[in-house]
């Protein structure tokens, strides 16, 4: 039973447009939510999160918005660089409880 | 450098051997988190441990077994390996034994059974 769901397994953007990567959940007790970034060869590195109080986090070029009515994340990359060329991890937790991962979505982003 | 160390980082070896991935977690650090990351799949936890401790328990199979030591180090021990196990294992920490979710992870060890 997948609780965290990446249904697109690769995104490719034009370089300086905007990557909107989604993400689905089942478990209504996840509190918090956070996305990771995996570069080939390396372990994956926390880059945002929101908790379920808020709907919108922002941090620089990143933004996640939550809907928890619909169950669904979504992380916007504005403008997007090719250097966020990665893999991009959802994931959720509930009080502090054990990570539960997304499949994860390819996103390259072309020059 | 998320200074979680992970040894070996490439380990091949045959169906029903036995091998052990070593973590050293960031300094300061008391949790440890193994997670499996299969073929194109997401992360798996499989365990964590709090200070010497046995934390939370994910899809571990008994074939699998993680300890932590009073150094702090951890050690996750695969037995009778099967051509399944072949995957990416990554170890994390963090500072508390509640998971936030803000996990440092090593590089990962990846396990060839062949």
């Amino acid at each position: 039973d997948q609780q965290v769901k990446q249904n697109s397994p690769s995104l490719s953007v034009q370089e300086g447009r905007i990557s909107i990567l989604n993400c689905d959940y089942t478990n209504s007790m996840f509190d918090y939510f956070l996305w990771y970034k995996k570069y080939p060869a390396e372990g994956p590195t926390f880059l945002i999160s929101i908790s379920s109080i808020k709907d919108k986090n922002e941090d620089g070029r990143f933004t996640v918005f939550l809907n928890k009515s619909a169950k669904h994340l979504s992380l916007h990359i504005v403008p997007s660089q090719p250097g966020d060329s990665a893999v991009y991890f959802c994931a959720a937790n509930n009080a502090g409880n054990m990570l539960t991962f997304g499949g994860g979505t390819r996103l390259m982003v072309k020059p | 450098d998320s200074g979680v160390t992970q040894t070996p980082k490439h380990l091949i070896t045959a169906t029903g051997q036995r091998v052990t991935l070593r973590c050293s977690p960031r300094s300061g650090d008391l949790s440890v988190y193994w997670y499996q990351q299969s073929l194109d799949q997401g992360l798996q936890f499989l365990i964590q441990y709090y200070n010497g401790e046995e934390r939370a328990k994910g899809n571990i199979l008994e074939r699998f077994s993680a300890q932590q030591f009073p150094d702090l180090h951890s050690e996750l021990n695969l037995s009778s390996l099967e051509l399944g196990d072949s995957a990416l294992y990554f170890c994390a920490s963090s500072v508390g034994h509640l998971n936030t979710g803000e996990l440092f992870f090593g590089e990962g060890s990846r396990l060839t059974v062949l």
